[in-house]
């Protein structure tokens, strides 16, 4: 099946800006959607279709996709963005929705 | 409000059976195609199943296939998740969420969560 790759965790001082990837096979070809979860809470949608953001969601938070690589970007990272991103894609091959293991980020 | 609330959970000995449930509100469910997603402790976040809005096609994670089952009542709001033949592994958090109409793709993102019910498997 499909596999998505993250770092474990990612570091940013506070206005600063995080990077957090997301590796699969010609991941390009595929619309990647990205979750935040903060301890003891649930998911929470903030990105879809590589770069789209839903309602509510600031600014600072944006995407990319290209090559074997998707990129949640958070511009003037805050202490509110600490939490654990995941990416998520659809696997049309073995028809199963697939996670990436999850970055955390601290700031 | 857009909501969803599950329930169902609880402790269950290895090899017992389940059945959890969501009930949706504040939005129209009978459109969207539904989602359980599962959250072991300490780790990851993993899809377990999804439907379609007349429940007609279903897919599965493929450890949990043949042991789950997943249906709806649109008429009650209500998804549901039949968990049989219950595994140490299956102990998690089991969230029901909501795949929006953003994208017009097959399948959509999951816009909307519940904030879970805990499955505990003992041996």
């Amino acid at each position: 099946s499909y596999v998505l790759t993250q770092p474990p965790s990612v570091s940013v001082a506070p206005g600063q800006t995080a990077r957090i990837t997301c590796g699969g096979n010609n991941i390009a070809s595929k619309s990647v959607n990205w979750y935040q979860q903060k301890p003891g809470q649930a998911p929470v949608m903030v990105v879809y279709d590589d770069g789209d953001r839903p309602s509510g969601i600031p600014e600072r938070f944006s995407g990319s996709n290209s090559g074997n690589t998707a990129t949640l970007i958070i511009n003037n990272i805050e202490a509110g963005d600490e939490a654990d991103y995941y990416c998520q894609v659809w696997d049309s091959s073995s028809y199963q929705h697939v996670f990436g293991s999850g970055t955390e980020v601290t700031v | 409000e857009v909501q969803l609330e599950e329930s169902g959970g609880g402790l269950v000995q290895s090899g017992g059976s389940l059945r959890l449930s969501c009930t949706a509100s504040g939005f129209a469910f009978s459109r969207s195609w539904m989602a359980w997603v599962r959250q072991a402790p300490g780790q990851g976040l993993e899809w377990v199943a999804n439907i379609n809005q007349e429940g007609s096609e279903k897919h599965y994670l493929g450890s949990v296939r043949g042991r789950f089952t997943i249906s709806r009542d649109n008429a009650e709001n209500s998804l549901h998740l039949e968990v049989h033949s219950l595994r140490g592994e299956d102990t998690a958090v089991y969230f029901c969420a909501r795949q929006g109409v953003l994208t017009g793709y097959y399948q959509e993102p999951l816009d909307i969560w519940g904030q879970g019910t805990t499955v505990t498997v003992s041996s």
